[in-house]
């Protein structure tokens, strides 16, 4: 079965504009996590939703949001971008939220500039 | 707080020789912790979880909490275990799934 698929996978933007990441869970899994991942502070949790609703959130700013739509799929949004928010950008897909093994996708790499 | 250390940045071993990769936690509650392991130009993967106490890979890792350690071990290094490895904490009651990670240990094994 196909894996946690991200889209797009690179893309460069200019400090202040936004961007939408995508992601696509393994088929049956409701729950979807982003996280951050950066040469200095390594990976960090952005957020986690299940059933559509968030169920937890990192400490990142209120430029970082989220949603999930009922197909299970999720989206993530960074408005008025920095270039510390260059990153590579990782989404995981689980069966539920009660600790079930995560899976990883590849990766959304962006480059602020 | 939740917090994992991975000390080493980097560990280089000799093809046979032990592996050991240390991951120290701190965490109040009832932690669950996790080995991912990332090799070169793939995603990131589950190596094993504490819970279901495997080897996988040959590795192996238990956990100490009175030493609040998980280290990953392997008894003969093999070149194809060359990767970074990461140590994860998550507290499922509070937190669902939420990981915590570490650092990351690039693990390099020489022929």
């Amino acid at each position: 079965k196909a894996g946690v698929t991200q889209t797009p996978r690179y893309l460069i933007k200019t400090r202040g504009q936004q961007v939408t990441l995508s992601c696509s869970p393994i088929s049956g899994h409701r729950s979807v996590s982003w996280y951050q991942q950066t040469p200095g502070q390594g990976l960090q949790f952005l957020f986690e939703y299940f059933s559509e609703t968030q169920r937890n959130k990192g400490n990142f700013p209120g430029r970082f949001s989220g949603r999930q739509f009922s197909n299970s799929r999720s989206e993530m949004n960074v408005s008025t971008l920095e270039l510390g928010d260059s990153a590579l950008y990782l989404c995981a897909s689980s069966w539920d939220s009660s600790g079930n093994t995560i899976y990883f996708g590849e990766g959304s790499w962006l480059t602020v500039v | 707080a939740q917090r994992v250390t991975q000390p080493e940045k980097l560990l280089s071993v000799f093809k046979g020789a032990p592996v050991e990769l240390k991951c120290n936690y701190s965490y109040s509650g009832s932690p669950e912790l996790f080995w991912y392991v990332q090799y070169s130009r793939q995603r990131l993967q589950l190596l094993l979880r504490h819970i279901s106490r495997e080897s996988i890979k040959g590795f192996t890792a238990d956990l100490n909490k009175g030493e609040t350690s998980f280290h990953l071990k392997k008894p003969f290094a093999q070149e194809e275990d060359s990767a970074m490895y990461y140590c994860a904490l998550s507290g499922l009651r509070e937190y669902g799934n939420k990981l915590v990670f570490g650092a990351g240990t690039i693990l390099r094994v020489k022929s």
